[in-house]
C-alpha cells in the first residue's frame, strides 16, 4: 500500500508564475490536509478536503491560493503569482476517517517550492 | 491561544541517554496530542499520542507525560539511539480539523 504520494519533490518558480502542487492520498483515504512549512518553523494548517468538497479552509490566505480534491485524481494546490514569502515546504496528509475520531494522518514527503 | 510553544530548539544526546521534550499549550480544548518525528526530506510521522484522561503512555523506548493541570506534556526517548536523530515536533488538536504544531526539536544522538 503506497503512502502518501506528493508531485513534483521539488518545484522552482519565478516570480508572477503559477505553482501547481500535486498530491495523492493514500488507498482508502478520503480526507485531504494541506500543511506549509516555512525553515526552521513548524508546519501550519491551510486547508482541509474531502472529495468534491472544501471543509476548512480557514488556514489558507484568501488571495492567490486554492485547493481542489476533485472526483477523480488528485488533490491539487494552486498557487497564483507566486512571491518569495511562497518559498516553503508544502505536505499533504490524508485520513481515513474524519476529523473528531481517532484517525491518524499519513504525511507525504512534501513539495519544496523555491521562488526565484 | 491556538499556539503550542516547544522546547529546547535542540538538543544533543549522547547514545544511550535520555532526551526529553518539552511542550505547553493554552486551549484547554485540545484533546488530542501527538509527537512526530521527522527526517531531512521526508515528511513528519505520527511516533505516539496520547488524550488528556491519561497521564503517561509508553510505546517501546518513548513515552509521553502529560499534566492536564499544567498544561503541558512531553517526550522522553529511553536509550536514545544515532537513529533517533530527527526533528520532534509536538501537536495538539481539538476535534476540529486542524493539528496546530510546535516549533519543533533538532535531536543529535551522538555515538
Amino acid at each position: 500500500n503506497a503512502g502518501v504520494m506528493q508531485n513534483p519533490r521539488h518545484l522552482v518558480r519565478r516570480r508572477g508564475q503559477e505553482a501547481r502542487l500535486r498530491c495523492s492520498p493514500m488507498k482508502g483515504h478520503s480526507h485531504v490536509y494541506w500543511y506549509r512549512q516555512l525553515p526552521e518553523e513548524g508546519l501550519k494548517f491551510m486547508v482541509y478536503l474531502q472529495k468534491e468538497n472544501i471543509i476548512d479552509e480557514s488556514g489558507m490566505p484568501k488571495e492567490r491560493f486554492s485547493a481542489e480534491f476533485p472526483k477523480e485524481g488528485p488533490s491539487i494546490l494552486r498557487i497564483q503569482q507566486v512571491v518569495r514569502g511562497d518559498s516553503a515546504a508544502y505536505f499533504c496528509a490524508s485520513s481515513r476517517l474524519p476529523p473528531g475520531t481517532n484517525e491518524k494522518l499519513f504525511f507525504g514527503s512534501g513539495t519544496q517550492l523555491s521562488v526565484l | 491561544q491556538q499556539q503550542v510553544k516547544q522546547s529546547p530548539q535542540s538538543l544533543i544526546v549522547q547514545k544511550g541517554g535520555i532526551s526529553i521534550i518539552n511542550c505547553a499549550y493554552e486551549n484547554t480544548a485540545f484533546d488530542y496530542f501527538p509527537w512526530y518525528q521527522q527526517f531531512p526530506g521526508k515528511g513528519p510521522a505520527l511516533l505516539i499520542a496520547i488524550r488528556p484522561d491519561v497521564s503517561e503512555k509508553k510505546e517501546g523506548r518513548f513515552t509521553i507525560s502529560f499534566n492536564k493541570s499544567a498544561k503541558q506534556f512531553s517526550l522522553h526517548i529511553m536509550d536514545s539511539q544515532p537513529g533517533d536523530s530527527a526533528t520532534y515536533f509536538c501537536a495538539a488538536k481539538t476535534s476540529g480539523s486542524r493539528l496546530t504544531f510546535g516549533e519543533g526539536t533538532q535531536l543529535t544522538v551522538n555515538p
